[in-house]
């Protein structure tokens, strides 16, 4: 089992790019999370999906950001015009159930130039 | 809505010696799992240990174990015999036992330091 694989692990953009970040997530788990981490700071939730479906996307910013989970295919997480406030770690974790547990991927780093 | 709180930005211990980190959360509900997890230099997050707050008797994991004060909403982390591979950020997380949605909410971490 290769557990949670994101890639690419660096992606560096230019500002106004977009930016995809792809998350397969363990097999056999239908519930994905994507969260942000800034520079000195924890993790922070932006969206919970169960396959083809937004669950809560309460944690990401209403422009620019979207996220799907097709039913084939991995999750991803779409940063349209990026700016430099985006540079961050971004996270996916899986799970079979939506509960605890939870498997978190390596993460990635985005950066923004 | 709920918060963690670590107010240990960063921590130092010798080798072989034990350490504290704390960790403090609010929230108005009752029942919730509480977690610790580590990030090392390599950015993997790594499930460290996990509490379901309607158990009384305290998480332990090998050399690690949590001090889990449900009244005072306290969640302190224990490790023993620390080791030179215990060196990382470590941060404290909540969930609600309700449902996935919302996820994890994270701490902002404390840097543990250990001096051979």
């Amino acid at each position: 089992n290769a557990g949670v694989m994101q890639n690419p692990r660096h992606l560096v953009r230019r500002r106004g790019q977009e930016a995809r970040l792809r998350c397969s997530p363990m097999k056999g788990h239908s519930h994905v999370y994507w969260y942000r981490q800034l520079p000195e700071e924890g993790l922070k939730f932006m969206v919970y999906l169960q396959k083809e479906n937004i669950i809560d996307e309460s944690g990401m910013p209403k422009e620019r950001f979207s996220a799907e989970f097709p039913k084939e295919g991995p999750s991803i997480l779409r940063i349209q015009q990026v700016v430099r406030g985006d540079s961050a770690a971004y996270f996916c974790a899986s799970s079979p159930t939506g509960f605890y547990g939870y498997t978190f991927g390596s993460g990635t780093r985005l950066t923004v130039v | 809505a709920q918060t963690v709180t670590q107010s240990q930005p960063e921590m130092s211990v010798q080798e072989a010696e034990t350490v504290t980190l704390s960790c403090t959360y609010d929230t108005s509900e009752s029942d919730y799992y509480l977690f610790w997890y580590k990030q090392p230099p390599s950015r993997q997050m790594i499930l460290v240990i996990r509490q379901e707050a309607y158990k009384q008797q305290n998480a332990t994991e090998n050399r690690f174990s949590v001090n889990f004060q449900k009244a005072a909403k306290s969640f302190s982390l224990k490790i023993s015999d620390s080791q030179l591979g215990d060196a990382a950020m470590y941060f404290c997380a909540y969930m609600y036992s309700g449902g996935g949605a919302d996820g994890l909410t994270f701490g902002k971490g404390t840097h543990l330091i250990i001096q051979p």
